[in-house]
């Protein structure tokens, strides 16, 4: 069974400060998601990470992918409040389905 | 281009009953998938559509059924509600049905009680 693991699933971080997202899932896969949702709102598609080595960055949010070590990464950089939200890393299961983490709450303060 | 369309937007129901939820896809997508979000939560594959017919299926009971209809809209219907079935489902739809981009939909938030 394909598991999704995030951590840590709450972050409260400070204005202006940086840190990383991680997401580790349990089998082999070439392709990763990256997703926010707002409180009471859908899901926002951020990243789709489609090969190993990939990188995008979208502002301040920056994601990667290491298909080897079945990792992806999230990395803020100088958190600004509006990226206060919950971000969900989902990876493809049977190739129909999404298996999603159970989300990074986050929270920037001034 | 019109993007994923869901209703209603909330729903309270009273366990036992029965609930249909709709969703229209995006223009262009022949692919409905349905998932289940409770609260704190990632949201949990219930199953797809492609073409009018169920193109796989995650770990529901079969009270959760599902209909596509030739436009590409889809039905979730859930039977016999429990107070676990409380939750917000989200629609997405895909240009197809293996490796597409899933578009969401702003989902309906259901209450059972």
């Amino acid at each position: 069974e394909l598991k999704v693991e995030q951590n840590p699933l709450f972050l409260s971080m400070q204005e202006g400060k940086n840190y990383t997202i991680y997401c580790n899932y349990s089998t082999t896969s070439d392709r990763l998601y990256w997703y926010r949702q707002d409180p009471g709102k859908s899901l926002e598609s951020l990243f789709v990470l489609l090969s190993n080595g990939a990188v995008k960055q979208e502002g301040r949010l920056m994601a990667s992918l290491d298909t080897k070590a079945r990792l992806s990464t999230l990395h803020i950089t100088a958190a600004v409040h509006d990226l206060s939200a919950t971000y969900f890393c989902a990876v493809p299961n049977s190739g129909y389905a999404l298996n999603f983490g159970k989300g990074t709450s986050l929270l920037v303060t001034p | 281009e019109t993007g994923v369309t869901q209703s209603p937007t909330h729903l309270i129901k009273t366990r036992g009953q029965q609930v249909t939820l709709r969703c229209s896809s995006q223009s262009g997508h022949n692919t409905v998938s349905w998932y289940q979000q409770a609260l704190g939560q990632g949201p949990q594959f219930i199953f797809q559509y492609y073409r009018e017919e169920e193109n796989g299926r995650g770990n529901f009971p079969p009270r959760f059924s599902g209909l596509q209809f030739p436009n590409y809209s889809s039905e979730l219907n859930v039977n016999a509600l429990e107070l676990d079935d409380s939750a917000l489902y989200l629609c997405a739809s895909s240009r197809d049905r293996v490796n597409s981009p899933l578009h969401f939909g702003n989902g309906t938030r259901l209450t059972v009680t």
